[in-house]
């Protein structure tokens, strides 16, 4: 099974407005990253936080994780329609080599 | 730099037949992965690398081969495909692991079909 999960599986949302989506895993971690995939395309890295951090900001993405809860959360502030795509949370595990992805939050941002 | 390249990008094959994709990275990354994507699913793994001449099993690694011969590149084959093979496989690289591990940068995907 997948070590991260997201939620919600799909968002719909209009533009300007604030997209959050979450990220839950399993097992301790080394770091947490965030990726965004458009349709028929490679992922591409956003932010990368580590086990150690809390939250971290990279132009209009915020990220949080908590460790105790294990999740993590990715907000987009004042959504463009341009950032519609499929965003993933990849979990790199405490133990072992392996960068695990989860399935994927599909957002739609309406012009 | 072309960061990592995959080919072919499209392929059509038949139930047994065999075939190899290629990854290319030109990064000097240590670590490359091959990923493979199902309609409406995240990426599972099938196999990696955590450097030249060395290969490891992924979560889904039955009915594929891997090789990693050069540092810069990773080959996976298809020993005798099965439509359960259809899919998009996405090649990643990245510097380091665990601790280390940074960005992964993938690859533009490789479209497979098994008919």
């Amino acid at each position: 099974s997948q070590q991260g999960e997201e939620d919600p599986q799909a968002l719909s949302i209009q533009e300007g407005e604030n997209a959050t989506m979450n990220c839950s895993y399993k097992t301790s971690i080394n770091n947490l990253q965030w990726y965004r995939q458009n349709s028929g395309r490679g992922l591409v890295h956003l932010i990368l936080i580590r086990s150690n951090e809390r939250e971290k900001h990279s132009g209009r993405l915020r990220v949080t994780l908590d460790t105790s809860k294990k999740s993590s959360s990715l907000l987009i502030t004042a959504s463009r329609a341009a950032d519609t795509a499929s965003y993933f949370c990849a979990t790199d595990a405490a133990s072992g080599s392996r960068l695990t992805f989860g399935e994927g939050t599909q957002l739609t941002v309406n012009p | 730099n072309a960061g990592v390249t995959q080919t072919p990008k499209f392929r059509v094959l038949k139930t047994g037949q065999s075939m190899t994709l290629l990854c290319a990275q030109d990064m000097n990354h240590e670590y490359m992965y091959w990923y493979r994507q199902d309609p409406g699913m995240g990426l599972r793994l099938i196999h990696y690398s955590v450097g030249e001449g060395t290969t490891a099993k992924g979560e889904v690694p039955d009915g594929y081969n891997v090789s990693r011969l050069k540092k810069q590149n990773f080959l996976l084959g298809l020993e005798s495909a099965a439509p359960s093979q259809t899919s998009v496989y996405f090649c990643a690289s990245s510097y380091g692991g665990g601790l280390r591990r940074n960005t992964i940068y993938f690859g533009e995907g490789s479209w497979l079909t098994v008919v």
